[in-house]
């Protein structure tokens, strides 16, 4: 069955410090890859996603960039933290079919002070 | 930008009642996804209903979706105070359904 790996679970990070989030997914190939911000009591933002290794999208021009070095692997990084980068990040993958549900990672919570 | 949008934006109901949650949204989609989240954790995906379906149903879920209107429901039945949670609506654009664009949740709260 497939699973996904996301941490670290909850990160306390000094503002201009670098950043790095790691997400993997077991089980299947060739997934899309997405990360997602959360604001408190807020709905999701779309930050990046992938459909392939090598190839990002980014959504929303930020502080923060994207990697997959390899096909079930994920990398949320950032050279210099700001406070605005503080949230709940979520990794998520899907199928190669549109109609697939998303499964999302359990979540890091960044708290940048 | 948020695509979808819930109404109400929080609710409160005894356990055994039903919970409806509204779901409005802007553009041409593939298909809308209903997710729960509990606090602090993860989303977890409920059902999937496709631009050229109308009601769909799993276990004690309700899902309708009307195109001519962009709006969409789900309804609990004979909720449980497990149930209290947020729920998201998400939308698959068409022409572009690689990512879904998610509505700001409904939080409900289920009293015992």
């Amino acid at each position: 069955s497939q699973t996904i790996h996301q941490w670290p679970a909850t990160l306390v990070q000094p503002v201009g410090s670098p950043l790095s989030l790691e997400c993997t997914v077991e089980g299947t190939s060739n997934p899309n890859l997405y990360w997602y911000r959360q604001a408190a009591g807020r709905g999701l933002q779309l930050l990046f996603y992938s459909v392939g290794i090598g190839q990002i999208s980014s959504e929303v021009p930020q502080n923060l960039s994207a990697s997959r070095p390899q096909d079930r692997q994920f990398i949320l990084s950032s050279k210099k933290l700001l406070l605005s980068d503080s949230g709940f990040y979520l990794c998520a993958w899907r199928g190669s079919w549109v109609g697939d549900g998303y499964t999302f990672g359990s979540g890091t919570r960044l708290t940048v002070v | 930008s948020q695509q979808g949008e819930e109404d109400p934006q929080a609710l409160s109901i005894q356990e055994g009642e039903n919970a409806t949650m509204n779901c409005s949204y802007k553009t041409s989609i593939n298909n809308l996804q209903w997710y729960r989240q509990n606090s602090g954790r993860g989303l977890v995906h409920l059902i999937l209903i496709r631009s050229n379906e109308r009601e769909k149903h799993s276990g004690r879920l309700r899902v309708t979706l009307d195109t001519s209107k962009k709006s969409s429901s789900l309804l609990i039945t004979a909720s449980r105070a497990a149930d209290t949670a947020s729920y998201f609506c998400a939308t698959a654009p068409t022409g572009s359904a690689r990512q879904l664009t998610f509505g700001s949740g409904t939080q409900l709260t289920v009293l015992p």
